[in-house]
């Protein structure tokens, strides 16, 4: 069963434009929340994070937006450039854990 | 500079051949585990090793193998590969901490059992 999903396989976005990734848990014992990058024949490369006890946290042209009632996790882009172009991947931790649980990732295509 | 350093990054091998993927990290950090990446399952975690000689099972162990027996080491043995564990593999490292859970990530084995 799946705890983590990201229901978008792929998006695509223009340049300069916002770009809005999405992730689903179903677990409430989930206290922390990341994002990371990949890009192709590398390793996924952290990019942000939020405590469960926090619903913002920006870093640059990074926002990740939790809605704990939704059970819901969001990482804006804005300004979206070319080199955002990549695998992004959502990650869960449970309570108490080291353990993370990833969603299945969305391929992020940014056209110029 | 600090990284996860795994080998082979590629590797074809037979059904039943015993292979070990190495893993090495230079961050001192006590947790290290291991991920298989398919497509539409995301990563999903084999083993995982809280310091050394403590090792875990993750959520798909069948079929592998680990050992950390020093900090900066956690190689992933297939006794047996079979063609179902043909897949990317991905070793991670971090800091056991309350707060930051920041894993750092090899660059990936793709592993292909025939």
């Amino acid at each position: 069963d799946q705890q983590v999903k990201q229901n978008s396989p792929s998006l695509s976005v223009q340049e300069g434009r916002i770009s809005i990734l999405n992730c689903d848990y179903t677990n409430s014992m989930f206290d922390y929340f990341l994002w990371y990058k990949k890009y192709p024949a590398e390793g996924p490369t952290f990019l942000i994070s939020i405590s469960s006890i926090k619903d913002k946290n920006e870093d640059g042209r990074f926002t990740v937006f939790l809605n704990k009632s939704a059970k819901h996790l969001s990482l804006h882009i804005v300004p979206s450039q070319p080199g955002d172009s990549a695998v992004y991947f959502c990650a869960v931790r449970i309570q108490g854990a080291q353990k993370l649980v990833f969603g299945q990732g969305t391929r992020l295509t940014i056209n110029p | 500079e600090a990284q996860v350093t795994q080998n082979p990054r590629y590797l074809i091998t037979v059904t039943g051949k015993k292979l070990t993927v190495t893993c090495s990290q230079n961050m001192n950090h006590e947790y290290m585990s291991w991920y298989r990446q398919d497509p539409g399952l995301g990563l999903r975690q084999i083993y995982y090793s809280m310091n050394v000689e403590v090792t875990d099972k993750g959520d798909v162990p069948e079929g592998y193998k680990v050992s950390r027996k020093e900090k900066r080491n956690f190689p992933l043995i297939l006794e047996s590969p079979s063609p179902n564990q043909t897949s990317l593999y991905f070793c991670a490292s971090s800091r056991i901490n309350t707060v930051n859970t920041e894993a750092f990530f090899g660059q990936g084995t793709r592993l292909t059992v025939v």
